[in-house]
């Protein structure tokens, strides 16, 4: 029961280095999502991706990119990474429209 | 904009009572979904209880409740007879509706964070 697995659990950069965080999931769900949780204020959307091959930006995409590698994987790339992206990453997944997300453990990144 | 509101910072509670925690939303889409999601201290975000806004009765699951009030824009979550383990930060979510049809792209409150005491 691995659900959706993301790896790295801890990361530290420093500033103006790059970084993939990798998730995949084996739930054969349709959509992917990642968020970045910070201190007071929830969960916030960075990409999404509804399908195979499609992404689309959430609320806070600017300083990252994401791939659909396939159905089951979904990452993130930081490419010049700084301070204010710190943060609790969480990726998820779902079957579909009004299916609950399941989320990843979380990848604690630091940059310092 | 859709937006959640979550009012209640931190709450405590004595243990085997019951407890409300506060969820306002607001939507101009006819067609919503609502999701409350626990954080223990550990970090994993873990399902509780979904509510879809043509739904007829108030969704439970277990000692979860969710009261449903449409015309309020509100969906509170209730643990009944509340356990030491039901100490953690709790979210309230709603899925962002959009032309087209519904995506399931997810909006979260701030949370609330709620400690059992014994």
């Amino acid at each position: 029961n691995a659900g959706v697995t993301q790896t790295p659990k801890f990361q530290v950069l420093k500033t103006g280095q790059s970084m993939t965080l990798q998730c995949a999931q084996d739930m054969n769900h349709n959509s992917m999502y990642w968020y970045r949780q910070d201190p007071g204020m929830g969960l916030r959307l960075i990409y999404y991706s509804a399908s195979e091959g499609t992404t689309d930006k959430g609320e806070v995409p600017n300083g990252y990119n994401v791939s659909r590698l396939n159905k089951r994987e979904f990452s993130l790339r930081l490419e010049s990474a700084a301070p204010s992206q710190t943060s609790v990453y969480f990726c998820a997944s779902s079957y579909r429209d009004n299916q609950p997300q399941h989320f990843g453990d979380g990848t604690r990144l630091s940059i310092l | 904009a859709q937006k959640i509101t979550q009012t209640q910072p931190g709450m405590f509670v004595q243990e085997k009572e019951a407890v409300t925690l506060d969820c306002t939303y607001d939507t101009s889409d006819p067609s919503y979904g609502l999701f409350w999601y626990k954080q223990p201290s550990s970090g994993e975000m873990i399902f509780l209880i979904y509510q879809g806004s043509y739904d007829q009765q108030n969704a439970t699951e277990g000692r979860y409740s969710l009261n449903f009030q449409k015309a309020r824009k509100s969906a509170n979550l209730v643990i009944s007879a509340s356990q030491l383990g039901d100490s953690a930060m709790y979210f309230c979510a709603m899925r962002e509706g959009g032309r087209g049809g519904a995506t399931n792209k997810l909006i979260f409150g701030t949370g609330t964070l709620l400690a059992i005491q014994p």
